[in-house]
Parts: C-alpha cells; structure tokens; sequence
C-alpha cells in the first residue's frame, strides 16, 4: 500500500525557512516523479512544484519560484521542499502527491501545516 | 495556463444527474486530471487523460472533453458524492488547478 508522510510544518515568523520532507513507501520511489501541493484555510489547491525521477527536470508555480527549491533522496525515498523567505500567504497545509506517470497525482499524504505568523 | 471551473457551488439531491465544467485558458490536448475533496482530507484521485477513470472510482463517474472543455459528470448522485471537486491540468511545464466546485446538499 502506498503511504506518503508529510513532516516539518510549523509555525516561523515571516522571512524565516523551513523544510519539509516526505516520506514514501509502499511503490518504486525511484520510478516516480513527485509533487508538492498547498491548500491555504479554506481555500483551493495550488499546486507548487514538481520533481522527475532522476531531478533533471524541476518546476515551479510563479508563486513561489525563486524562494522554494524541491529536491529528492531516492535511496532515503524522501522528497524535500525547502522554503525560504516566507510570506503570509504562504500559510497553508503542504501535500506531497506521486505522479502517476504520465498525468494525474495518485495518491497524496495526509498534509503538514505551515503557519507564517508574527 | 489558468483553468475556470464552473459552477462554483452546486445544490443537489441524492440521485440527481451532476456536471461541473471546466475550461483551460489554452489548448491542453487531454491532459486533464479530476480530484474529490472532503473538509480536512487530501484529495482523491478520480479521472486522468480526461476521461480515464482511475482504478477503484465508481462507473457513476465520467469524464469527457479535450482541448479546452472539459466535464465531469455524476449520474445518480450519491450521499458520498457531497465534497468539492477540482481539475487539474498537466500540459508541458506548468501544472494548474481549477478553483474548486463544491458539490453541496440541495
């Protein structure tokens, strides 16, 4: 069964970091791009990058490009996102989602929340 | 790329016939994604290539459309059906989410 765990989410003042981690099992983590999503409090998805197999190809949304970098450990089967000079509006809760490959995220974790508060 | 979805809101009985829209701000040839969310939970996979359904989705289920219209129907809604409903599209290098069409108890 697949499983991804979210971790790291906390609270961090504005212009802080932090790093998130995802943990996969259950699936070839080496054969699976990856991606993070973010949902504000009460709000829609956005999602905000994604990350091949081998990291030779790397995207972002516009709203966090310059500021977030994602990477992977594919024999830790972790996925990272590093987020730096945080912002208000970045408060929200981070998902990691598979890719199925070919289109689609298939299967999600179960989110970690960010709050960027004074 | 931006995707517009409608409705926004959408008031529905148990066993109603339900079509929520999607429209992509350029072509995206099939590479369309449908998700079912409930308060607190991730979301749930639902159709790929816009009208493939993934494994485990009930056959009330049914996507249609390519290019930059695109649908998802519900036929019978059911009393698990009551969530709100997001496309996604996948084309090149860019990934975007519709805003969200939530699915409500007439």
């Amino acid at each position: 069964e697949v499983h991804l765990v979210e971790s790291g989410g906390t609270l961090v003042q504005p212009g802080g970091s932090l790093r998130l981690s995802c943990a996969a099992s259950g699936f070839t983590f080496s054969s699976y791009s990856m991606n993070w999503v973010r949902q504000a409090p009460g709000k829609g998805l956005e999602w905000i990058s994604y990350i091949t197999v081998r990291s030779d190809t790397i995207l972002y949304s516009d709203s966090v490009k310059g500021r977030f970098t994602i990477s992977r450990d594919n024999a830790k089967n972790s996925v990272y996102l590093q987020m730096n000079s945080l912002r208000d509006e970045d408060t929200a809760v981070y998902y990691c989602a598979k890719d199925r490959g070919g289109g689609g995220l298939d299967y999600w974790g179960q989110g970690t929340l960010v709050t960027v508060s004074s | 790329i931006q995707m517009t979805q409608s409705p926004s809101t959408l008031s529905a009985s148990v066993g109603d016939r339900v079509t929520i829209t999607c429209r992509a701000s350029q072509s995206i040839s099939y590479s369309l994604a449908w998700y079912q969310q409930k308060p607190g939970k991730a979301p749930k996979f639902l159709i790929y290539q816009a009208s493939t359904l993934q494994s485990g989705v009930p056959s009330r289920f049914s996507g249609s459309g390519s290019g930059t219209e695109f649908t998802l129907t519900i036929t019978s809604l059911q009393p698990d059906d009551f969530a709100t409903y997001y496309c996604q599209q996948y084309n090149g290098y860019s990934r975007t989410f519709g805003q969200g069409t939530k699915v409500e108890i007439k």
